[in-house]
């Protein structure tokens, strides 16, 4: 299966809100909920931020939030951080029983 | 405190075989509803999904890579054990294993394993 397509890099100045796409297909994102986000600072292991497209677990900021259109997953995060500055990759369960990530995404805080 | 860890061999030879096995507490894969699964990086590129064993035993596969791996469990030792076999450079990375089923919630701090003669 292929990656999940997701700009190369985004950029925002703090405070402000920014949002992550992930593009997939009739095979993965349009036709489960099972869209997960993990964020992953620099020589550390991914962390889940968001599951089932749009559910938080505990101790994740509420500035987080995801939402799906589509075949198109987004990740928004609102008030931005300088600690939020890491990359962010999108992964979806694609039915034949794989799960499939995305490209990856560097989240450059101005 | 759910913790994972990874282990093996760091360096290996194109062409060989590698056995990592994850090492894992706080939960057990006895459990209904629990998996884990291994996720590579190659330094400075993408994550990419490789396996996941239920706890009722059902394995999955990356199917580009389905051929190469095998995934098994040993729910008395509380350890998951990858092998992929035919090595090569393109394999080189660092290796996950996470907590999961639809997602994965927790991670270990990956293993690098660098193929190279």
């Amino acid at each position: 299966q292929s990656a999940l397509t997701q700009p190369a890099s985004v950029s925002g100045s703090p405070g402000q809100s920014i949002t992550i796409s992930c593009t997939g297909s009739t095979s993965d994102i349009s036709t489960y909920n099972y869209v997960s986000w993990y964020q992953q600072h620099p020589g550390r292991a991914p962390k889940l931020i968001i599951f089932d497209v749009n559910n938080r677990p505990s101790g994740v900021s509420n500035r987080f939030s995801g939402s799906k259109s589509g075949n198109t997953a987004s990740l928004t995060i609102s008030w931005l951080q300088a600690e939020d500055e890491s990359d962010y990759y999108c992964s979806s369960y694609t039915g034949s029983n794989s799960w499939v990530f995305g490209g990856g995404t560097k989240l450059t805080v101005l | 405190q759910i913790t994972l860890r990874e282990s093996g061999r760091t360096l290996v030879k194109p062409t060989e075989t590698v056995t990592l096995t994850c090492t894992f507490s706080g939960f057990s894969l006895s459990t209904s509803e629990v998996g884990v699964g291994w996720i590579r990086q190659p330094p400075g590129k993408a994550l990419e999904w490789l396996a996941l064993i239920y706890w009722d035993g059902n394995k999955f596969y990356s199917p580009s890579l389905k051929s190469r791996l095998t995934i098994t469990k040993d729910t008395s030792k509380n350890q998951v054990v990858l092998i992929l076999t035919n090595m090569g450079p393109v394999d080189t990375a660092t290796y996950y294993c996470a907590r999961g089923l639809r997602h994965f919630d927790h991670w270990g701090q990956g293993t690098l394993i660098t193929v190279s003669s």
